[in-house]
């Protein structure tokens, strides 16, 4: 089992449109998470963290975090061709070894139509 | 203090040849970690740093790998007798804690020939 599981897609959704993005971790103790948003050929860019169950807002970006099932999600709403990347979500797989070491999946790419 | 830089941007080099990439992470990061990303997948961790001290190499880091970082400074990444297999994006991040996440450099792209 992969420590980190997201969606492989591509999803495909229309400009305007909520695109949905899934991703499951393995390590019930982790304790902080993170969205990086990746452009084709560029490096991962930070979008979102998220460290408590519940929703947590940020422009059109929302994280939601179910720790009991081991899940993380990531909506975007209003949807842009701007928007169009890979999605790669992040988990602290170790939160009491003071690495701040964080594992990725392999990323969900986003295709906004216009 | 601009964020993480990286140098090379893009490193073109025949088989068997050495390579050094060097990262410079946000000054007052003491965490710098570097990985590994190939083409639809996410980064995969090789090795990091606390201060000077490299603290984890991954299993990925072959002996053909080395990499260091003097005074805790800027830290580079050397991969000798290089394969085809080493073609990918080389990331260095740098943190200030758990809850921060990584700031990413803007990667050297290796390509080997």
């Amino acid at each position: 089992q992969k420590e980190v599981e997201q969606n492989s897609g591509p999803l495909s959704v229309p400009e305007g449109a909520i695109a949905s993005l899934n991703c499951t971790y393995s390590d019930r103790g982790s304790q902080s998470f993170f969205w990086y948003r990746q452009y084709s050929g560029k490096s991962p860019e930070l979008i979102m963290s998220i460290y408590s169950n519940g929703d947590k807002e940020d422009g059109r970006f929302t994280a939601q975090l179910n720790k009991a099932s081991q899940y993380v999600s990531l909506l975007i709403r209003d949807s842009q061709p701007s928007d169009s990347a890979t999605y790669l979500c992040a988990v602290n797989m170790n939160p009491t070894s003071n690495d701040y070491k964080l594992s990725f999946g392999a990323g969900t790419t986003v295709t906004v139509r216009a | 203090d601009t964020g993480v830089s990286q140098n090379p941007r893009h490193k073109i080099t025949k088989r068997g040849q050495n390579v050094t990439f060097r990262c410079d992470p946000i000054s007052e990061h003491n965490r710098l970690y570097w990985y590994r990303q190939t083409l639809g997948q996410g980064p995969e961790f090789l090795t990091y740093f606390q201060n000077e001290a490299q603290l984890e190499k991954s299993r990925l880091l072959s002996d053909r790998f080395s990499a260091e970082r003097p005074k805790g400074s800027f830290s580079t990444l050397e991969i000798q007798r290089t394969e085809q297999g080493d073609s990918a994006m080389y990331l260095c991040a740098s943190s200030s804690g758990s809850f921060y996440g990584y700031t990413f450099g803007s990667g050297t792209r290796l390509t080997v020939v």
